[in-house]
Order: structure tokens, then sequence, then C-alpha cells
């Protein structure tokens, strides 16, 4: 099992710049989850997909984010501008559903994102 | 309101010693699922060990056991033995119902073990 795959792993970008961050969920994982890690408000989560469906982005902090899963393999989440506020680690994780309070989640290894 | 409290930011440990790592958390669901995941320096997530509410024994895994006392909200990690390759942030976490039907997991802010050799 290959795990979650996220890429890139590191980002570096200029204010401003849109940033797309692309993650592939373990096959067969039902729910995905976009999750954002900064020293200051630590592991948040940013938005949640059942089926490629947005269940919850109640986390997602303005406008300037946006969160797609156009099909059961792939998901984005795009910073249209960024700012250097957006500066984190951002993970995404799956896990085979949510039913069930001991369903794990799988995490990818995470996206390092500066934005100077 | 904080669902899962931390209270140690740092903590050092020697070698072949044992650690505890303090969570507890808030919850009014009868059902739910208390986590934690290591963190190494290079910042994958690890799953390490489960315990359920209703589970009446003590999770264990390898040099991992969770202390679990119910009435007082307490999901404590003891790591055994500890190694080297020990010192990371680890993190409690739990799942539970409180505002949807799914089980969503919810992070507390981290404790950073460093083992000393």
């Amino acid at each position: 099992d290959a795990g979650v795959i996220q890429s890139p792993r590191h980002e570096v970008t200029e204010m401003g710049q849109e940033v797309t961050l692309r993650c592939k969920p373990i096959s067969g994982h039902d729910y995905l989850f976009w999750y954002r890690q900064t020293m200051m408000r630590g592991l948040e989560l940013l938005i949640y997909f059942n089926n490629n469906v947005p269940i919850d982005d109640s986390g997602m902090p303005e406008d300037r984010f946006s969160a797609k899963m156009p099909n059961a393999s792939f998901s984005t989440l795009k910073i249209q501008p960024s700012e250097p506020r957006d500066s984190a680690v951002y993970f995404c994780a799956s896990s085979l559903s949510l039913v069930a309070a001991n369903e794990k989640l799988f995490f990818g290894s995470g996206t390092q994102l500066s934005v100077l | 309101a904080q669902k899962i409290t931390q209270t140690q930011p740092g903590m050092f440990v020697q070698e072949k010693e044992a650690v505890t790592l303090d969570c507890t958390y808030d919850t009014s669901d009868q059902s739910y699922g208390l986590f934690w995941y290591k963190q190494p320096s290079s910042g994958e997530m690890i799953f390490l060990i489960y315990q359920g509410s209703y589970d009446e024994q003590n999770a264990t895994e390898g040099r991992y056991s969770l202390n679990f006392q119910k009435a007082r909200k307490s999901a404590n990690l003891v790591i055994s033995a500890s190694q080297l390759g020990d010192s990371a942030m680890y993190f409690c976490a739990m799942r539970d119902r409180r505002r949807s039907n799914d089980y969503k997991l919810s992070f507390g802010a981290g404790t950073t073990v460093t083992v000393r050799a």
C-alpha cells in the first residue's frame, strides 16, 4: 500500500501567487481531510470530503482557500492569492470511514509551504 | 472550548527510562475514541495507539501503553524503555460526534519529547 501521497513536499512562492497542493488518498478510503499545522494554532482541520463531496469546510480560513476532489483518487487545495501568513505545513489524510470511533487517519508526508 | 489538552509543551527523558505524556479531553459523548500520533522531525504523522471509550483494558502496542482513566477524562501515553528514535512531537487526539454524525478527529497542541543518551 502506497499510503497517502502529497505533492509537492516543499513549496516556496511569493505573496500574491497561486498555490496548488495535491493529494492522492489511500485507495478505497471514503474520507479525505486537509489539515494545516502551524506553531501558533497547532493542527487545524480545514475541510473534509466524503465520497468526493465536501462535507464540512468550516475550517477553511477565508475565500482565498478552496478545495476540490474531482474523483476518488485526487484532491487539491488551492490558495489564491497566497499571503505570508499562509506559511505552514499542510497535511492530507484519509480514512476508510467515520462511522466508528476507532477509524484512524492515515496522513501524508505534508507540504511545507513558505510564502515570501 | 478546548477539547484536548496537553499541558506539557516539552519533556526530556533519559534513554532507557519511561516517560508519561499527559492528555485530558472533554466530551459529552458516550462513544468516542482516543489516539496518539508521533511526529518526528521529518514531519510525517505516525499512528501509535488507540483507546476506545468502552474498552475496559488499557491499550498497549509494544513499548507504548495508554493509561486510560475515564472518570478523570484522561488518556496518558506511557513510553517505556525510551530510545533516541523516540525524540519527536506527540499528539493526543479524540474522535467524537459532537456536532455531526461523523466522528471527526480533534488534536491537542502536542508535547515535544527529547531523549537524552
